[in-house]
């Protein structure tokens, strides 16, 4: 069981460069969630899914897009990257019922230069 | 809309203190959960424990314990007897009820337990 998997692990953009984050998770999870980390802060929503098909912005959505095509996948794609978008990126997934919590990947560091 | 605040933002207490962590919370809803989560220096995200709104027991889980007032919208973390490995950065979060379903953290609380 793999839980929730984050690649890659490191990167380094230029501005102006596109890219995309994965994740992907092997528990059937509905619930999806990207969270930025920005060094010495607390974790900020990006976006989020309650479901296949359906997203919704977080709290700090612009220069982001995603998508839930499928329950396993919540891709969070940067377009344009910007030197304010250097963090460190968490997405987590969540079930709702007894003993809920967010499940954590291991994070996505990167560097905009 | 919804709020977590964590005031503290570093504490730093000698090894085998006992040391308090605040959270406090801004909701509308009547329906909610509250978490804490620990980040150790490693950079992993641990849960620790999860709260309703319904429930202002208290919980003690060996040296951890919490403290849950609706009254205040609070919901503080102690650690007894801190130990070295206690040192981390940890998050108090929410999540409501309504159509949101979001999830939301306060920026953390850094401590260190000193030797």
């Amino acid at each position: 069981n793999a839980g929730v998997t984050q690649t890659p692990k490191f990167r380094i953009l230029k501005i102006g460069q596109s890219m995309t984050l994965q994740c992907t998770q092997d528990m059937n999870h509905n619930y999806m969630y990207w969270y930025r980390q920005d060094p010495g802060m607390g974790l900020k929503l990006i976006y989020y899914s309650v479901g296949a098909g359906i997203t919704d912005k977080g709290e700090v959505p612009n220069g982001y897009n995603v998508s839930r095509s499928t329950t396993e996948d919540f891709p969070l794609r940067l377009e344009l990257a910007a030197p304010s978008q250097t963090s460190v990126y968490f997405c987590a997934s969540s079930y709702r019922g007894p003993n809920e919590k967010l499940f954590f990947g291991s994070g996505t560091q990167l560097s905009v230069l | 809309a919804q709020k977590v605040t964590q005031a503290q933002t570093e504490i730093s207490v000698v090894e085998k203190e006992d040391v308090t962590l605040d959270c406090v919370y801004e909701t509308r809803d009547t329906t909610y959960y509250l978490f804490w989560y620990k980040q150790p220096p490693s950079g992993e995200l641990v849960f620790l424990i999860r709260r309703n709104s319904f429930d202002e027991q208290n919980e003690i889980s060996g040296r951890y314990s919490w403290n849950f007032q609706k009254s205040t919208s609070s919901f503080n973390f102690t650690i007894t007897a801190s130990q070295v490995v206690d040192s981390a950065v940890y998050f108090c979060a929410l999540r409501t009820m309504n159509r949101d379903d979001k999830i939301i953290f306060g920026k953390g609380t850094r401590l260190h337990i000193l030797p």
